[in-house]
């Protein structure tokens, strides 16, 4: 089975722009979660998609925003892009299809986000 | 969430069994133990999950006390490929529909010496 891919992989962007990222799941995952990865904070959860809706969100501003599509794909947007936005943005896939496999979940590769 | 409590680093020789230690003693009874890693520049890789009983798959082994407030990841024969740092991470089932995600704290960097 390939594995959860991530597009584009790299992107340099300006303070005030907004952007797209991608992330197609594990064929057969319907959960697409969301995170965001930097030095200082960590991993940190931004929200989870199952059957197209939205359904648990961290703590993170409305700027962030993300939808899934009846085919699993995922993306998520981010508006007004800050300095602090600049991460490594993961995607993860989950099974789901047992309850306890909800936490199981498959990362993809990520898209690092620079905003100068 | 159970806190968990990991040693920063580790070392283990090529070949060897590693195995990691992970401390959570305020586990609830309807916590799992899940068991995470990340590899230099890559997203995080699940390893293995168990509630109560030892669990293995084809990447390791996981050993959890019968009082449940430790666990121990095995793996069986280390390579050089299995350096990085692993997450140890207790969770209930989410209680509404949605998961909350999982929250990684500073794991243990693993290093594979030849």
């Amino acid at each position: 089975k390939a594995g959860v891919t991530q597009t584009p992989r790299y992107l340099i962007k300006t303070r005030g722009q907004q952007v797209t990222l991608s992330c197609s799941p594990i064929s057969g995952h319907r959960s697409v979660s969301w995170y965001q990865q930097t030095p200082g904070q960590g991993l940190q959860f931004l929200f989870e998609y199952f059957s197209e809706t939205q359904r648990n969100k961290g703590n993170f501003p409305g700027r962030f925003s993300g939808r899934q599509f009846s085919n699993s794909r995922s993306e998520m947007n981010v508006s007004t892009l800050e300095l602090g936005d600049s991460a490594l943005y993961l995607c993860a896939s989950s099974p789901r299809s047992r309850l306890a496999g909800v936490y199981e979940q498959y990362f993809g590769p990520g898209t690092r986000l620079t905003v100068t | 969430d159970a806190k968990t409590t990991q040693p920063p680093s580790m070392d283990c020789a090529e070949g060897r069994a590693a195995n990691l230690p992970c401390n959570h003693s305020t586990i609830s009874g309807n916590e799992y133990v899940y068991w995470y890693r990340q590899i230099h520049s890559q997203g995080p890789q699940y390893i293995i999950h168990g509630l109560k009983n030892n669990e293995t798959n084809e990447m390791a082994s996981l050993i959890i006390t019968e009082d449940r407030k430790s666990s121990t990841l095995i793996l069986p024969h280390a390579t050089l490929r299995d350096t990085a740092v692993y997450y140890c991470i207790v969770r209930a089932l989410p209680s509404g529909g949605g998961a909350d995600g999982l929250t990684f704290g500073k794991g243990t960097h693993l290093i594979i010496q030849p």
